[in-house]
């Protein structure tokens, strides 16, 4: 079992629908993030948040909302969405990562089994 | 420039190969690298990673860092069908957030 739960882990909505993405970690990391992966190709990160501050929106397009409660939770919140926005969202989380610590340490991301995401 | 660069590939090896995967990165403050493997419809999964320069061996698996040229590498020995998936290069990057390169999918064929 992953430290890193996602759910729902399958999603069809439509592109007049409000729906949200959960993400839980129980590993008792400081960072958070969403990426999305389209098929065929690289993951794409979206938001990342450090000591539930968002530290990164990699311009993405406001239609998706990050919303961050504690160091444990994260959440994505989705809504008029485009076909296009189908893909696999997947959620991850590491240990400290702070400005300075972009050197070593246990830095490794683990990841959640992601949300196959449809908009019809 | 890309933070964190791969060949996308695709790369082919027979069975009992040596299959060698390429990374490069931009950031010279990134000290730790980290790679994953993502089996197809599967989320990623650290399979190694590495803080030093030289060599760090795991059993079939060997990553190979060189600071000077911004290079991280991953060899695996004795590929096996089962090793086909996309293999992801990461790595701290300037603003704090671990970035990861395109990824470069590898097959194994019998």
């Amino acid at each position: 079992e992953t430290g890193v739960t996602q759910t729902p882990r399958h999603l069809v909505m439509g592109m007049t629908n409000k729906k949200s993405l959960k993400c839980e970690q129980h590993l008792g990391h400081n960072a958070m993030y969403w990426y999305k992966q389209s098929a065929k190709k690289p993951l794409e990160l979206m938001f990342v948040y450090n000591f539930k501050e968002q530290t990164e929106n990699n311009s993405v397009p406001s239609r998706f909302s990050p919303e961050c409660p504690n160091s444990s939770h994260l959440f994505l919140h989705l809504h008029t969405l485009q076909p296009e926005d189908s893909a696999l969202y997947l959620c991850a989380s590491s240990p400290l990562l702070r400005r300075q610590d972009r050197a070593g340490g246990n830095t490794e991301a683990f990841f959640g089994q992601g949300t196959r995401l449809t908009v019809v | 420039q890309k933070e964190v660069e791969q060949n996308s590939g695709p790369l082919s090896v027979p069975e009992g190969a040596i299959a060698s995967l390429n990374c490069t990165y931009s950031d010279r403050g990134s000290q730790s690298f980290f790679w994953y493997r993502q089996y197809s419809g599967k989320s990623p999964e650290l399979i190694m990673f590495i803080y030093s320069n030289g060599d760090k061996e795991d059993g079939r698996f060997t990553a190979q860092l060189n600071k000077a040229s911004q290079y991280v590498s991953l060899l695996i020995r004795d590929s096996q069908p089962s090793d086909s998936a996309t293999y992801l290069c990461a790595a701290p990057t300037s603003y704090g957030k671990l970035t990861f390169g395109q990824g470069t999918i590898l097959t194994v064929h019998p």
